[in-house]
């Protein structure tokens, strides 16, 4: 089983600021089956990434997923968000496939400082 | 657009069964491509992947839950369902279905239902 470890736990930043949030596999993973999630209290999580860097339908483009490598795979994956919008503050997941299996990451909360 | 609805008890006794159902609406279940999952969250923790299925009947369960679950479709009504079996209080949690894409991603979710196993 592929095991993902999400960094921070927790972010704390001001709207406006950036947010970098990292997604380590502890196998290789192709980059094709990585995404991210959001997920606001009381919500069902939302599609935000999919294949490491291309964004869902209606997703604004201060969201960006990166982690692609020459390879089409690797174990580190980052999810930017350029300029933090008062709704952008959620709790965030990657999640993977590997041979029809799927995990998710721990998650990352991201707070106003 | 497709949307996703669960249905059961929102209480299960220990060592019963807990049943849910969920329909699809704004698209057929049969559509090739899509496989419909369920995933579960405890109380303030993370997303839990619980398995899948294709409309064919396929399935795929996660290993740590696979001799306790049954993910079974009904294309006649649009629905699919989870049967997870000898339940414990580690088992409540809010759970969700959704329309799994795969390399795609998972959207859309449900808007989950919450069970409690207690006596």
């Amino acid at each position: 089983e592929i095991v993902l470890t999400q960094s921070p736990g927790t972010l704390s930043l001001s709207p406006g600021e950036r947010a970098t949030l990292s997604c380590r596999a502890s196998q290789s993973v192709r980059s094709n089956s990585l995404a991210w999630y959001q997920q606001k209290p009381g919500q069902s999580p939302r599609l935000l990434i999919y294949g490491a860097s291309n964004r869902a339908s209606g997703i604004p483009d201060r969201f960006i997923g990166s982690g692609y490598s020459g390879s089409g795979s690797g174990t580190d994956f980052t999810l930017i968000i350029s300029r933090l919008e008062p709704e952008d503050f959620a709790v965030y997941y990657c999640q993977q496939y590997a041979g029809s299996l799927l995990t998710f990451g721990g998650g990352t909360k991201v707070e106003i400082k | 657009q497709v949307q996703l609805q669960e249905s059961g008890p929102g209480l299960v006794k220990p060592s019963q069964t807990l049943s849910l159902t969920c329909t699809v609406s704004g698209g057929s279940i049969s559509s090739g491509g899509y496989y419909w999952s369920w995933i579960r969250q405890h109380p303030g923790k993370g997303l839990e992947w619980i398995g899948y299925i294709y409309y064919s009947g396929s399935t795929y369960y996660n290993p740590s839950l696979k001799s306790r679950v049954t993910i079974s479709v009904d294309t006649s009504k649009n629905q699919f369902s989870l049967k997870l079996s000898s339940v414990t209080a580690a088992d409540t949690a809010v759970y969700y279905c959704a329309r799994d894409l795969h390399a795609l991603g998972i959207e859309p979710w449900g808007q989950g239902t919450l069970v409690t196993v207690s006596s």
